[in-house]
């Protein structure tokens, strides 16, 4: 099976700029998830669909970051304006439905690296 | 204080030891417990679920949770130089579907050949 794709693999912007990140999820997997990776940090959630509906939000900076997922399936998050301190890896993952986390554990994508100069 | 501690290392270790690696937590909701591995520059991968309080097993790998002291740790044996790499620990109340993990901050693991 193909993994979750994401691109692009890495980006670099000034502070103040705008960026989008894609992804697309293993086929089949109703639920998406967009995490933050700052160096040294574990991954934070920033949003939780299944399918094209919001989960949880509710640690998403709303003032400059939003995402969607329009037909369930691949997911876009934006930042505008990005700020220094969104330096950071952007992990996308997903998983089935009802399965639990141990049959159907989170399957992250490679990440995007995003630098705010 | 974060609700996922875990000790940022780095660790090394020469090849064939035998490694710890620990996370303690406040939440007492915390039910599902895992351990994922993170290579360089990719993204994690789950190497071990535990539910509750025991241990549990998998080749080299041993997992324990112990929810009285609110404490989980890895264990590998006999290290080999393809277990360099970050470990993270994760951490969810409930195992419905649509989970929230939390995670710990990761260890960095370099094994010496």
């Amino acid at each position: 099976e193909a993994g979750v794709a994401q691109s692009p693999r890495y980006k670099i912007i000034e502070k103040r700029q705008s960026v989008a990140f894609w992804c697309n999820p293993i086929s089949g997997h109703a639920t998406l998830y967009w995490y933050q990776q700052i160096l040294g940090q574990g991954p934070k959630l920033l949003i939780q669909f299944q399918n094209n509906g919001v989960v949880d939000d509710s640690q998403l900076p709303k003032d400059r970051f939003s995402a969607e997922r329009l037909k369930g399936v691949d997911s876009t998050l934006k930042i505008q304006p990005a700020k220094l301190e969104d330096s950071a890896v952007y992990l996308c993952a997903s998983s089935l439905v009802g399965q639990g986390l141990e049959n159907s554990p989170l399957h992250f994508g490679n990440g995007t690296r995003l630098t705010v100069t | 204080q974060k609700e996922v501690e875990q000790d940022p290392g780095p660790l090394s270790v020469p090849e064939g030891a035998i490694v710890s690696l620990n996370c303690t937590y406040s939440n007492s909701a915390f039910q599902y417990f895992m351990w994922y591995r993170q290579y360089s520059r990719k993204g994690p991968e789950l190497l071990m679920y535990t539910y509750s309080s025991g241990n549990k097993e998998d080749g080299r790998f041993t997992a324990q949770v112990d929810k009285s002291s609110k404490y989980i740790s890895l264990f590998i044996r006999d290290s080999q130089p393809s277990d360099s790499a970050t470990y993270l620990c994760a951490m969810s109340e409930t195992n419905f579907g649509n989970e929230k993990l939390t995670f710990g901050t990761g260890t960095r693991l370099t094994i010496i050949p």
